[in-house]
């Protein structure tokens, strides 16, 4: 199994232009994340989908928007980039019970010029 | 702003010496989960923690989920150079499915 899957693993973008970040899961999960780390601040939270059909605002949604395309795929969209946006970002899932742990891709570098 | 805090953000201890990171929430946490990232990799879980003055131990690490569960620490005895990495505490706010993270502590062990 792969887990989750996350693309690309390196990207660098100019002020303004568009990207889809591209995450995957073959765990049968319902639930999916986005984060991004950013040094000092942790992984903060921007959105999640509880389950296939809905999306939901997480800490700091502003300048991302996203699709829960089915229920393996939650992508991650930049409309026009800023450098503030560059980051880590991290997709995640889990089952979608109460109280369980999260898995986690292994990330995509972005850098805004 | 971060609502879970962690302190502290950096340590650098000699292999051998206890490491303590402490995690704060300004809700009370339903559960808290503890997760490791190794230089470079993404967060691993270790362990989540649901009763209020909960302790369990992994080998050398002691988590601990506070009284009116709004705190938590975790304890490494004896560092090993294993141990480098990012450690964040998380927990669900504001629905069970909102999971969000702790600013994370930084571990670096010197052999």
């Amino acid at each position: 199994n792969a887990g989750v899957t996350q693309t690309p693993k390196f990207q660098v973008l100019k002020t303004g232009q568009s990207m889809t970040l591209q995450c995957a899961q073959d765990m049968n999960h319902n639930s999916m994340y986005w984060y991004r780390q950013d040094p000092g601040m942790g992984l903060r939270l921007i959105y999640y989908s509880a389950s296939e059909g809905t999306t939901d605002k997480g800490e700091v949604p502003n300048g991302y928007n996203v699709s829960r395309l089915n229920k393996r795929e939650f992508s991650l969209r930049l409309e026009s980039a800023a450098p503030s946006q560059t980051s880590v970002y991290f997709c995640a899932s889990k089952p979608g019970y109460e109280r369980e742990k999260l898995f986690f891709g292994s990330g995509t570098q972005l850098s805004v010029l | 702003g971060q609502q879970v805090m962690q302190i502290p953000q950096y340590q650098h201890v000699q292999e051998g010496e206890d490491f303590t990171t402490y995690c704060n929430s300004s809700t009370t946490l339903s559960n808290i989960q503890w997760y490791k990232q190794r230089p470079g990799g993404h967060p691993v879980f270790l362990i989540q923690l649901v009763k209020s003055g909960e302790v369990k131990k992994q080998k050398r690490l002691t988590f601990q989920f506070g009284e009116a569960k709004k705190n938590s620490s975790l304890h490494i005895t004896a560092t090993q150079t294993t141990d480098v990495g990012t450690y964040f505490c998380a927990g669900p706010r504001g629905g069970y499915q909102k999971v969000t993270f702790g600013t994370g502590t930084k571990l670096q062990v010197i052999p």
